[in-house]
């Protein structure tokens, strides 16, 4: 069964880096595109970034653009996210999901989510 | 960037009633819609893609329906397990790719 485990959130001052991970199994994971959702406390889904299954493409929300960086790499079965210049406003839960096989842009499974926090 | 609406932002029904859930694109986006269930402190599931099509294990009491603009979820007789918060997302075009608001369904 398809599995997705999140990995490295924590507490970070704002400025200051993390890297966030996600491992996979249970499915082809250098077959499918996958994203970075985010959900602040107590607020709705927001999307963060996606990247085409090898890893060729790779788009972003405003808000993260030049901030954030996502990558993988398919020996591994891993995604990455890693984020720069951290700002408190990027305070959250920190999804990983896969696309859907045939449509592009509908993730169909979701990790357990990383809760990164920004507070001096 | 397309925006999603939903209304309403929450609502409250007893276990059994019809519930429907509206979402609104800010411009057409086809049949390029899915809906999700999140419970508190757990990862969104996807329910229905596609506007209408039944993500698999999904009961059926859950429906969805729209093209175009306008998309609603329909769940029927509401069950327990069914309270939940539900967000729309629009799969037409990226980036970004873009959710509701959220609506949270309560117990009355």
């Amino acid at each position: 069964q398809v599995q997705l485990v999140e990995s490295g959130g924590g507490v970070v001052q704002p400025g200051k880096s993390l890297r966030l991970s996600c491992a996979a199994s249970g499915f082809t994971f250098s077959n499918f595109d996958m994203h970075w959702v985010r959900q602040a406390p107590g607020k709705g889904l927001e999307w963060v970034a996606v990247i085409s299954y090898d890893g060729s493409a790779k788009f972003y929300v405003d808000s993260v653009k030049g901030r954030f960086t996502i990558s993988r790499d398919n020996s591994k079965n891993t995604l990455y996210l890693q984020m720069n210049s951290l700002r408190a406003e990027d305070t959250a839960v920190y999804y990983c999901a896969k696309d859907r096989d045939d449509i592009q842009l509908c993730p169909d499974y979701w990790g357990q989510g990383t809760l990164v926090t920004v507070s001096s | 960037d397309i925006q999603m609406t939903q209304s309403p932002s929450s609502l409250s029904a007893s276990v059994g009633d019809r519930v429907t859930i509206t979402c609104r694109a800010s411009q057409s986006i086809s049949t390029f819609l899915n809906w999700y269930q999140q419970k508190p402190g757990k990862a969104p599931k996807l329910l229905i893609y596609a506007a209408s099509t039944l993500q698999g294990g999904v009961p059926s009491r859950f429906s969805g329906s729209g093209s175009g603009t306008d998309f609603t979820l329909t769940i029927t007789s509401l069950q327990p397990e069914d309270f939940a918060t539900y967000y729309c997302q629009q799969s037409y075009e990226s980036p970004p790719l873009t959710f509701g608001g959220g609506t949270k369904v309560e117990i009355k």
